[in-house]
């Protein structure tokens, strides 16, 4: 069982450039999320997917922030241009998209703005 | 107001107490309720899920007053190994799963 993959698990960038995450969730789990941390605001929900599909999009922050499923084993967590501010722990999770299941959380990107 | 708030802490307690978190959820729609732990510098992994009736596991005990819109975790004879950060999660219809800011726990030798 590979669980969730993250990639990078590190990535420090310039402000205003474009940052790209990448996240392959469990196979045969039909839901993805993203997840931001930070110590001042914990782990915000930034957007979902089932089946492939965005659901809620209301945690993205900015129009800066966007995301893809192009397929059942793959998203992206793209923000160009990158700022600052957006400096987190970004968090993938997946789950079979049942009601009361847990979500199985990928390793998480660290990602620097300077 | 945030969906689910908790108490941030620092719970800083000796080795064999026991200590309760709290936390309050806002949507009354929530369906689901879970306790997940956070180490340092790792991903959330569940706990536990809470039940209406009350659950337990080991010396972990989870309650949920529907009422109250009100969820706990005890955690009874703590150890070393406990010390993290545990996040209180709600779950929506719709998949949406909203987690607190996290209590951070400490248990000294």
């Amino acid at each position: 069982d590979a669980g969730v993959i993250q990639s990078p698990r590190h990535e420090v960038t310039e402000m205003g450039q474009e940052v790209t995450l990448r996240c392959k969730p469990i196979s045969g789990h039909n839901s993805l999320f993203w997840y931001r941390q930070t110590m001042m605001r914990g782990l915000e929900l930034l957007i979902y997917f089932n089946n492939n599909v965005p659901i809620d999009d209301s945690g993205m922050p900015e129009d800066r922030f966007s995301a893809k499923m192009p397929n059942a084993s793959f998203s992206t967590l793209k923000i160009q241009p990158s700022e600052p501010r957006d400096s987190a722990v970004y968090f993938c999770a997946s789950t079979l998209g049942l009601e009361g299941e847990k979500l199985f959380f990928g390793s998480g990107t660290q990602l620097s703005v300077l | 107001r945030k969906e689910v708030e908790q108490d941030p802490g620092p719970f800083n307690v000796p080795e064999g107490a026991t200590v309760a978190f709290n936390c309050t959820y806002s949507n009354s729609a929530s369906q689901s309720f879970f306790w997940y732990r956070q180490d340092c510098r790792k991903e959330p992994k569940l706990l536990m899920s809470v039940y209406s009736s009350g659950n337990e596991d080991g010396r972990f005990t989870a309650q949920l007053n529907r009422a109250s819109q009100y969820i706990s975790l005890l955690i009874r004879d703590s150890k070393l190994s406990d010390s993290a950060t545990y996040l209180c999660v709600a779950h929506t219809g719709g998949f949406k799963t909203i987690f607190g800011a996290g209590t951070r726990l400490f248990v000294k030798a």
